[in-house]
């Protein structure tokens, strides 16, 4: 089955303490995302890559790192949470068609993050 | 930059009424649109999306969506309402040819009464 997955989905964690959020998609595409999801706000996105070693800044990478190693994978790294990056975030990916953003984005189950 | 505005966070609506959720966008380059859904404790699924062909969208479970240039306008409709729409929606655009992005809006929730 085509799919992204995000590892975990439930985590509670302290102030400071590093954490790193899985994604993985198995469609073999080329372009990957992280967002967060606030109330109110809709989704925005923290960072994005292009393909394996190329990633760039989103709208909101303040506290977040990323990397692109492996096409099919795209961590999230928290170095030190702090209560403010609370929030329900999403992976996805999208194909590479050339077309410039008509691409469909697939999008994973969401990782809820609790930071004391 | 671009924007999306949804009008109304929670439409309500009974069963078998019509469904029109809004969307309004702004974008300086022609837009690419799409309308999500996201079910209690799910992801985001693609209901449907414009990308300059026809200006009406049909899309999964009966919704469809028209791209009114003039209105910058895209909302969402579906003539007849079940329980199982209950759900939150999201508009989104996206236009940046480089960084992909899409820019939702903030979501409407609907609510079906039986």
């Amino acid at each position: 089955e085509a799919q992204v997955t995000q590892n975990p989905r439930y985590l509670i964690t302290v102030t400071g303490k590093k954490l790193t959020v899985t994604c993985s998609q198995n469609m073999n595409h080329e372009y990957m995302s992280w967002y967060r999801q606030d109330p109110g706000l809709g989704l925005r996105q923290i960072y994005y890559s292009m393909n394996v070693e190329v990633t760039d800044k989103g709208d909101v990478p303040e506290g977040y790192k990323v990397s692109r190693k492996e096409k099919r994978n795209f961590p999230l790294i928290l170095e030190s949470p702090s209560p403010n990056q609370t929030s329900l975030y999403f992976c996805a990916s999208s194909p590479e068609f050339g077309t410039g953003g008509a691409e469909t984005q697939y999008f994973g189950p969401g990782t809820r993050l609790l930071v004391l | 930059a671009q924007s999306v505005t949804q009008l109304g966070s929670h439409v309500s609506v009974s069963e078998g009424a019509l469904v029109l959720l809004r969307c309004n966008y702004s974008s300086s380059v022609p837009p690419y649109l799409f309308w999500y859904v996201q079910y209690p404790n799910q992801g985001l699924q693609l209901l449907l999306k414009y990308t300059s062909a026809a200006t009406l969208v049909k899309g999964i479970n009966g919704f469809e969506a028209e791209f009114k240039k003039s209105e910058t306008s895209f909302h969402l409709t579906k003539p007849s309402a079940h329980m199982s729409d209950a759900a939150e929606y999201f508009c989104a655009v996206s236009g940046d040819t480089g960084r992909r992005a899409l820019t939702f809006g903030s979501g409407t929730r609907l609510q079906v009464q039986p």
